[in-house]
């Protein structure tokens, strides 16, 4: 079953605009939440992270966004760069093991 | 600072064969997980690895198994291969105390013919 999902498979977005990727989840027991970007031909590589504790976490142009009463998350990325086309994928943890989303293939447009 | 190592990088299997997949984790790291990565899908946990024991594993057949050696690098069996099977295998490494921030290698692609 999947318990966390990515609705969007794609966003494309401008040169220094912002990015806003979402993601929900169903199962009440995550309680650590993390966001992977991903390129072709590599393994996923850690963002950001929140713990269901805190509703906001930021490092340098990206925010991740927590909502328990909604079970979303949302990862902003202030401004995007073309560095930033890859695909993102949301990923909670209730245990020992990652739960991922399908991704959102991310492209930014000069 | 090595990061998380796997090999081989790319494998060509016909059904039916056995294979065994390789991961090194990241320096001073002592958890090791596996997952499995269809195209278009996210990853899927097939298992972890602390102590040198199975500690939890995901919805995956017997096929599947695995093993770590003490100085916490691991490896993936499957055996009898079906074709989908196919797929990009990740293994992530971490600290047994935050299992919950994973980072990952580069994946094997094992395509079963």
């Amino acid at each position: 079953d999947q318990q966390v999902k990515q609705n969007s498979p794609s966003l494309s977005v401008q040169e220094g605009r912002i990015s806003i990727l979402n993601c929900d989840y169903t199962n009440s027991m995550f309680d650590y939440f993390l966001w992977y970007k991903k390129y072709p031909a590599e393994g996923p590589t850690f963002l950001i992270s929140i713990s269901s504790i805190k509703d906001k976490n930021e490092d340098g142009r990206f925010t991740v966004f927590l909502n328990k009463s909604a079970k979303h998350l949302s990862l902003h990325i202030v401004p995007s760069q073309p560095g930033d086309s890859a695909v993102y994928f949301c990923a909670a943890c209730g245990g020992y093991k990652l739960s991922f989303g399908a991704g959102t293939t991310v492209t930014v447009r000069a | 600072d090595a990061g998380v190592t796997q090999s081989p990088t790319h494998l060509i299997k016909t059904r039916g064969q056995q294979v065994t997949l390789r991961c090194s984790p990241k320096s001073g790291h002592d958890t090791v997980s596996w997952y499995q990565q269809a195209l278009g899908q996210g990853p899927q946990f097939i298992f972890q690895y602390y102590e040198e024991e199975e500690r939890q594993r995901g919805n995956f057949p017997d096929r599947f198994s695995g093993h770590q050696f003490p100085n916490y690098s691991s490896e993936l069996n499957v055996n009898a291969l079906l074709l989908g099977d196919s797929a990009l295998y990740l293994c992530a490494s971490s600290f047994v105390d935050y299992t919950d921030t994973q980072y990952f290698g580069p994946g094997t692609r094992l395509t079963v013919l």
